[in-house]
């Protein structure tokens, strides 16, 4: 069974970047089937999708977010990353990271999701 | 503001059945089928429990039902349980740049 586990700081600093792994397990990132994709979710607020990464290294992000946003991936690794750059307090949340099915675009398993807080 | 819109909350006794909305344009739910809806339990990520407007992953109960009428989704929960209180929020495929949108999420009360 495919898990995915976040890390990095839970802390960033004003104007820093936000930099967080997802470690997928039990399954390959090359599969083919899938995107990679960050989510995240403001405190008390709703999902808000960041972007997507396929094993190829193709990507698409939220245009919302489309400027302060990269993902990449290390498929050597089976790991995806996220960085947001120029974070301010309004990109406090808890970010998630979760497998795409490629064809018909669920979200069918979820990290458990880490908590960044931006603040000096 | 989320782009799907769904009630803020929704209560119901056990037993009884409640339907959760979720209303988007017909450039989401209303030209894809690909309208999933996910549980989340205070503290817990979200989970998968419709997805392609009407299919239950394996292992989801078969309370958990969702229908779609032009540009507005629908999940029903039957025979309400305890365990059911939670966050409740749809998701749809949507045409253009933004590709993937959420509701705003409705909280379940089980009274």
């Amino acid at each position: 069974q495919v898990q995915l586990q976040e890390s990095g700081p839970g802390l960033v600093e004003p104007s820093q970047t936000l930099s967080l792994t997802c470690t997928v397990s039990g399954g390959s990132i090359s599969s083919g089937a899938h995107y990679w994709t960050w989510i995240r979710q403001r405190p008390g607020k709703g999902l808000e999708w960041i972007g997507y990464i396929y094993y190829s290294g193709s990507t698409y992000y939220n245009p919302s977010l489309k400027s302060q946003v990269t993902i990449s991936v290390d498929t050597s690794k089976n790991q995806f990353s996220l960085k947001l750059t120029s974070v301010t307090a309004a990109d406090t949340a808890v970010y998630y990271c979760a497998r795409e099915s490629r064809t018909t675009n669920y979200f069918d398993c979820w990290g458990q999701g880490t908590l960044v807080t931006v603040s000096s | 503001q989320s782009a799907l819109t769904q009630p803020a909350s929704v209560s119901g006794s056990p037993g009884q059945s409640i339907t959760i909305s979720c209303t988007g344009t017909s450039s989401d739910i209303g030209s894809y089928n690909f309208v999933s809806w996910y549980q989340q339990h205070p503290g817990k990520a979200p989970k998968l429990i419709i997805y392609e407007v009407s299919q239950r992953p394996s292992g989801v109960s078969h309370r958990f039902s969702g229908s779609k009428s032009v540009n507005t989704a629908s999940l029903t929960i039957s025979g309400l349980q305890a365990e059911d209180e939670a966050d409740y929020y749809c998701c749809s495929y949507a045409a253009g740049s933004t590709r993937q949108v959420f509701g705003g999420g409705t909280k379940l009360t089980v009274l």
